[in-house]
């Protein structure tokens, strides 16, 4: 069964450094999107991603985040300079458009990356 | 702004004792409504999606229902690997996006 790929499962980085968070979506879904849990938390948005341009944002999202799909598979998100209030589980997720013979908007999503912020 | 609550935050049921879960939400537009398992450390699996009032979903002991301001989770007969928190999410069918917003979830423990 296809599934969202996520790597690396966890990320340890020093405040100020810049990380990349990999995703491969699944293959044929045209929606990709970027979430985050800060520990205890609730999921919550920040990024989605269709026709190779950000469709909407967050206020979380601010300048300091960027995401890029640089090839047909990969969905990167790229945070410029870490900050400790950074630290949670980001997870990737991807889903089908929506097509003529019915409704698919069901999200499916990565196994996350825990990043560490010190 | 669209707003997902849960309940209870945390049940604790034994093996085969019956319960649902609930999740209030309210929104300009429904677009879906969904359920997710997550387990510790875990990315959301999926369970559900609905999408119109009076809309029911089933998959081995669990049911979902949808009504115009809440859905449940219904769990018949739990067993112990039926642990998990459960998430409930919504999207709005306003912009062309379909993020989701969630709720903060319902830990669920079965004990055997």
């Amino acid at each position: 069964e296809p599934e969202v790929t996520q790597t690396p499962s966890h990320q340890v980085t020093q405040m100020g450094q810049e990380v990349i968070l990999r995703c491969v979506p699944i293959s044929n879904h045209l929606y990709f999107y970027w979430y985050r849990q800060i520990l205890g938390q609730k999921v919550e948005f920040l990024v989605s991603f269709y026709n190779n341009e950000i469709s909407e944002k967050s206020e979380i999202f601010d300048d300091q985040f960027s995401v890029e799909r640089p090839d047909g598979s990969n969905f990167t998100l790229k945070i410029r300079s870490t900050k400790l209030e950074d630290s949670a589980m980001y997870f990737c997720a991807s889903k089908l458009q929506h097509g003529a013979t019915g409704i698919t908007d069901t999200q499916y999503f990565g196994p996350g990356t825990r990043l560490t912020v010190l | 702004e669209d707003q997902v609550t849960q309940s209870p935050e945390a049940l604790r049921l034994q093996e085969g004792e019956s319960s649902s879960l609930n999740c209030s939400y309210t929104v300009s537009g429904l677009r879906g409504l969904f359920w997710y398992r997550q387990d510790p450390g875990k990315g959301p699996e999926f369970l559900f999606t609905l999408y119109s009032a009076g809309e029911e979903k089933e998959k081995e002991r669990l049911k979902a229902t949808l009504t115009k301001k809440e859905s449940f989770l219904h769990i018949t007969a739990p067993k112990p690997e039926d642990s998990a928190t459960y998430l409930c999410a919504v999207s709005n069918s306003g912009g062309s996006n379909y993020k989701l917003t969630f709720g903060k979830g319902t830990l669920l423990t079965v004990n055997p």
